[in-house]
């Protein structure tokens, strides 16, 4: 079975600092990995998707995540916050279906 | 807007009523999911289509729900004999479906409160 474990339930950060928001998969082959942003009150959002080409992932907003199999990771990082950054953002197991994680919810403090 | 629309945004009901969500996806996508999100989780599979094929079903998909997408294009979530547990919020999402890993768009979702 698939499934995403996210490290951070809340991570909180100030504008213009580094983002980093973790998450471990678990998947018996080479998985799809999604990472997908969810603002309030606004549908969910997809930020960058892996799918087993180059390990380092670009997405929206300046976004990128890293894929890494020796540590069954994908973090997503952001070099410098923004106020509009923060919002519940969910790593994702693709296998047809979606299979989400629990959420991080990032705060930005001005 | 060529977005996933869904309908209604909100829905209060009694315990014991019928309630019946509907789905639209973007135009061509020929596949549709429905997820449901409840407060403080990451949201969790229902069902898909292929077109109008029912092709998986979660277990959490109880004999009270029911979907359909009759002409393969707009869908239709029922859930019979509401119960408190069932408030939550219905996300709908749809695909090109040509792969597995097709970006699925989702709608703004049903936030369904179950009195």
């Amino acid at each position: 079975a698939q499934s995403v474990t996210q490290l951070d339930s809340h991570v909180s950060v100030s504008e213009g600092t580094p983002v980093l928001l973790r998450c471990n998969y678990s998947s018996s082959y080479s998985p799809s990995l999604f990472w997908y942003v969810q603002h309030p009150n606004k549908g969910l959002q997809l930020l960058l998707k892996y799918t087993s080409a180059a390990t380092l992932v670009k997405g929206i907003n300046g976004f990128e995540a890293e894929f890494k199999k020796s540590e069954t990771s994908f973090h997503l990082t952001k070099p410098s916050a923004h106020m509009s950054d923060a919002a519940e953002y969910f790593c994702v197991v693709v296998g047809g279906k979606l299979i989400f994680g629990q959420g991080t919810e990032l705060s930005v403090k001005p | 807007d060529t977005g996933v629309s869904q309908d209604p945004r909100h829905k209060i009901t009694k315990r014991g009523q019928n309630v019946t969500f509907r789905c639209d996806p973007i135009s061509e996508h020929n596949r549709l999911y429905w997820y449901r999100q409840t407060l403080g989780q990451g949201p969790e599979f229902l069902t898909y289509f292929q077109n109008e094929a029912q092709l998986e079903k979660s277990r959490l998909l109880s004999d009270r729900f029911s979907a359909e997408r009759p002409k393969g294009s707009f869908s239709t979530l029922e859930i019979q004999r509401t119960e408190q547990g069932d408030s939550a919020m219905y996300l709908c999402a749809s695909s090109p479906g040509r792969t597995s890993t097709d970006t699925q768009y989702f709608g703004p979702g049903t936030r369904l409160t179950v009195l």
